[in-house]
């Protein structure tokens, strides 16, 4: 069964850093370009990030691009998102999902995490 | 502009269709472009429904009732999700979805459909 488990967001204040994983079981974590996307509360989903299977391409949203870095460690099934510099607008649950490059739709979920930026 | 313009809102009653249309910025070009469809339930993470490329390059998401179909209107340069014999389980949040600029991922604003 595929799972992908988010973990890591919690309560950070403006300015400050945090790191976000999300550990993939039930597939070959390496085969695929994964993702994340945040949804902040009561609105709609935005894409925040790639990541190709090897990690040599990343592609990031305007809003985050030189903050935030996506990366990867196959070793482990797990996908990151390190988050610097974040602002009240960050605040979101963070979600990781996996690419089926076949009709290039994100085809798997986690739960997601929540990320809240506040003083 | 918006990329992906969808309606904030839309009603239907339980058996009837709903069209749930996702507006292309006029500078992409609908006939090229691959429009993917989410559902999201409260509390839930999305989940795919489809992807419409042209009626003989489409495909649903596994799981996913043949009630669920694509199409494009080439007029008003929007894709479509259509839903027939609605059902209340159907009532939810739906996200169109691009590719842009072959590496960017691009969603709708979404559309809250009530079942009622």
């Amino acid at each position: 069964e595929v799972q992908l488990v988010e973990s890591g967001g919690g309560l950070v204040q403006p300015g400050g850093s945090l790191r976000l994983s999300c550990a993939a079981s039930g597939f070959a974590f390496s085969s695929y370009w994964v993702t994340w996307v945040r949804q902040a509360p009561g609105k709609g989903l935005e894409w925040v990030a790639n990541i190709k299977q090897d990690g040599t391409e990343t592609y990031y949203v305007d809003s985050v691009r030189g903050r935030f870095t996506v990366s990867r460690d196959n070793a482990k099934n797990s996908l990151f998102l390190q988050m610097n510099s974040v602002t009240a607008e960050d605040t979101a649950v963070y979600y990781c999902a996996r690419l089926n490059t076949a009709t290039y739709d994100f085809d798997y979920w986690g739960q997601g995490t929540l990320v809240t930026v506040s003083s | 502009q918006a990329v992906l313009t969808q309606p904030a809102s839309l009603s239907a009653s339980p058996g009837a269709s709903a069209s749930l249309t996702c507006t292309l910025r006029s500078d992409i070009n609908l006939a090229t472009s691959a429009i993917h469809w989410y559902q999201q339930k409260p509390g839930s993470p999305p989940q795919y429904l489809l992807r419409y490329s042209s009626d003989s390059d489409n495909q649903r998401g596994s799981g996913v009732p043949s009630r669920f179909s694509g199409s494009k209107d080439g007029s008003a340069n929007a894709g479509i999700l259509l839903i027939s014999g609605l059902q209340s389980e159907d009532e939810a949040d739906y996200y169109c979805m691009i590719w842009h600029r072959s590496a960017y991922v691009v969603f709708g604003g979404g559309t809250k459909l009530t079942v009622l």
